[in-house]
């Protein structure tokens, strides 16, 4: 089943220690994203990939990190989490960038306390 | 910056009644514009998608949308709602490089619908 899977589904941390979303995908998908939600202001870009090793800053990349060494996996990394990060978050692939449609993944809801 | 704007944050129908859900974006140039609905606990799924081949266009689950350049709108419509239908609906644009070669999302429409 093609889909883009992400873990974990639901995190709870404190400020400041590191963590790691991970997102991958199954449709050898060149373009990957990643976008928090927040009530009344729909979905932000984070950060995008066009590509293996290839990543830029989306709308607001404050405070996370990405790579993407594998064209499957993209993985979201906030180094310093602070509470501002609490969100839902959700990767994102399309086949390339542009008017594609793109697939989600089922999100990953952060509380950082 | 280029946006989309979404009236209305809640809209509540009745069951068996029209569907209406609004977006408007800012661009003189005709983008690829999606509609996705996002269903409780779950990730977005694409509802329909347009890209220049029909101002009408048909999606999933009877929904449709019209393109209308003149008014910058992109109107989702259902012509009768279901309880299933209960949701949240995003529209989102594509437009090159006014929208800075990404999707740009409108902050969303929960739609409730009444039995």
């Amino acid at each position: 089943e093609a889909q883009v899977t992400q873990n974990p589904r639901y995190l709870i941390t404190v400020t400041g220690k590191k963590l790691t979303v991970t997102c991958s995908q199954n449709m050898n998908h060149e373009y990957m994203s990643w976008y928090r939600q927040d009530p009344g202001l729909g979905l932000r870009q984070i950060y995008y990939s066009m590509n293996v090793e290839v990543t830029d800053k989306g709308d607001v990349p404050e405070g996370y990190k990405v790579s993407r060494k594998e064209k499957r996996n993209f993985p979201l990394i906030l180094e310093s989490p602070s509470p501002n990060q609490t969100s839902l978050y959700f990767c994102a692939s399309s086949r390339y960038r542009g008017g594609e449609t793109q697939y989600f993944g089922p999100g990953t809801r952060l509380l950082v306390l | 910056a280029q946006s989309v704007t979404q009236l209305g944050s809640h809209v509540s129908v009745s069951e068996g009644a029209l569907v209406l859900l609004r977006c408007n974006y800012s661009s003189s140039v005709p983008p690829y514009l999606f509609w996705y609905v996002q269903y409780p606990n779950q990730g977005l799924q694409l509802l329909l998608k347009y890209t220049s081949a029909a101002t009408l266009v048909k999606g999933i689950n009877g929904f449709e949308a019209e393109f209308k350049k003149s008014e910058t709108s992109f109107h989702l419509t259902k012509p009768s709602a279901h309880m299933s239908d209960a949701a949240e609906y995003f529209c989102a644009v594509w437009g090159s490089r006014e929208y800075g070669n990404k999707l740009v999302f409108g902050a969303g429409t929960i739609l409730r619908v009444k039995s």
